[in-house]
């Protein structure tokens, strides 16, 4: 089955203790980012991947690094979580950025206390 | 003036009825938008593209207008299992997509 796996589900988390979230995706998509959605702002992106080694940033990716050592994977990490990024996190993935569809993950939800 | 602009609702209406929202976008040289579905807490699912030419799926039917720049979807026949929030989305550059906020819909019994 086509699909992009994101893990955990769940995360609660402290403040400053180093996190990643995995993200993988068996479509062979080139294309890849990372997403937050907070209530009334929508989705917004964090950081993106043209393809395997090509990263860059989105519209908030302060406190967020991310990698594409591989084409399927594109793990996000925060090196020093804050109560600010509590939010729920999507990865996705696609043919190209802008002329196909995206595949989403189940979703992230990751609380930091 | 934000990029991409949706009205929130929540339209709320009766099962059967036809409902219909638009999508506003800035960007005159934007060429891909899409309808997304989104269920409460679940990831956004495409729902279809939208093309110069109007496209329908089913009970669907998606249109652009590029001389006012809206995109609109129109949804007849609504079912119990419409009810959720509809993402308008459209590109920004070669690289980039925006998502609108996204219009709740319920429909009641």
């Amino acid at each position: 089955e086509a699909q992009v796996t994101q893990n955990p589900r769940y995360l609660i988390t402290v403040t400053g203790k180093k996190l990643t979230v995995t993200c993988s995706q068996n479509m062979n998509h080139e294309y890849m980012s990372w997403y937050r959605q907070d209530p009334g702002l929508g989705l917004r992106q964090i950081y993106y991947s043209m393809n395997v080694e090509v990263t860059d940033k989105g519209d908030v990716p302060e406190g967020y690094k991310v990698s594409r050592k591989e084409k399927r994977n594109f793990p996000l990490i925060l090196e020093s979580p804050s109560p600010n990024q509590t939010s729920l996190y999507f990865c996705a993935s696609s043919l190209s950025a802008r002329e196909s569809g995206y595949t989403f993950g189940s979703g992230t939800r990751l609380t930091v206390v | 003036r934000k990029e991409v602009e949706q009205d929130p609702g929540p339209f709320n209406v009766p099962e059967g009825a036809t409902v219909a929202f638009n999508c506003t976008y800035s960007n005159s040289a934007s060429q891909s938008f899409f309808w997304y579905r989104q269920d409460c807490r679940k990831e956004p699912k495409l729902l279809m593209s939208v093309y110069s030419s109007g496209n329908e799926d089913g009970r669907f039917t998606a249109q652009l207008n590029r001389a006012s720049q809206y995109i609109s979807l129109l949804i007849r026949d609504s079912k119990l299992s419409d009810s959720a929030t509809y993402l308008c989305v459209v590109d920004s550059s070669a690289s980039k997509i925006i998502f609108g906020s996204g219009t709740r819909l319920s429909i009641r019994p």
